[in-house]
């Protein structure tokens, strides 16, 4: 079975705090994504990774930045945490190559800024 | 634009009853369709892929059907249980991210 693993299921921040949520995936997959929960908005998509090293912007990258040194850990970077972050942080991966793969979920991250 | 629609947000039915959960989508160019389940500050949980070229998937009781000319896809559940109740997500792949609806909240009373 594909797993998808957050480091921390809840976390507690305050403003200004430069914030760290890390994610792993155990089944080789090329590509990892890191998207944003909130309600009445939906799931939206921050960054993606297709590769070690290599990322692209999402619909709201705004406030965040990734890090990918090894294929199987994507980290998503709050430089600056604000209180409009607050919010249920997902990671997911997939197989690369065709656009067909199925995507897997972490159990996510509920993230509050203070 | 890609946009997905759920309909209805949310619904309420008892125990033992068929249902069908709606999605539409506004672009037919996707690789597949994929429905997630989510219970309350959990992460999602796959439940079915259906590939661009295929027409439905089935796993147990749930059915899931595609109608890439027409943008939609329904997921049917037979017998509900209460155990079913959730939210239920819709997502296309038309590059390398997933496109949500926002989702139907099911609740299925004993």
């Amino acid at each position: 079975d594909v797993k998808v693993t957050q480091s921390s299921r809840y976390l507690v921040k305050r403003t200004g705090e430069k914030v760290f949520l890390e994610c792993v995936q155990d089944m080789d997959h090329e590509n990892m994504f890191w998207y944003r929960q909130d309600p009445g908005l939906g799931l939206r998509l921050i960054y993606f990774s297709y590769d070690v090293k290599m990322k692209e912007k999402g619909d709201i990258p705004e406030g965040y930045s990734v890090s990918r040194e090894k294929k199987e850990r994507f980290s998503l970077i709050l430089e600056s945490a604000s209180t409009n972050q607050t919010s249920m942080y997902l990671c997911a991966s997939s197989s690369g190559g065709g656009g067909s793969y199925e995507q897997y979920f972490g159990p996510g991250t509920r993230l509050t800024v203070t | 634009k890609q946009e997905v629609t759920q309909i209805p947000a949310a619904l309420s039915v008892p125990e033992g009853e068929n249902l069908v959960l709606n999605c539409s989508f506004t672009d037919s160019a996707i690789y597949n369709l994929q429905w997630f389940r989510q219970d309350p500050g959990k992460g999602l949980t796959s439940l079915l892929l259906i590939q661009s070229s295929q027409r439905e998937q089935t796993s147990g009781r749930l059915n899931a059907s595609l109608d890439k000319s027409s943008g939609r896809s329904t997921l049917y559940i037979a017998a509900s249980q209460p155990g079913d109740s959730a939210t239920y997500l819709c997502a296309v792949k038309a590059g390398t991210a997933l496109i949500f609806g926002k989702g139907t909240t099911l609740s299925v009373s004993s």
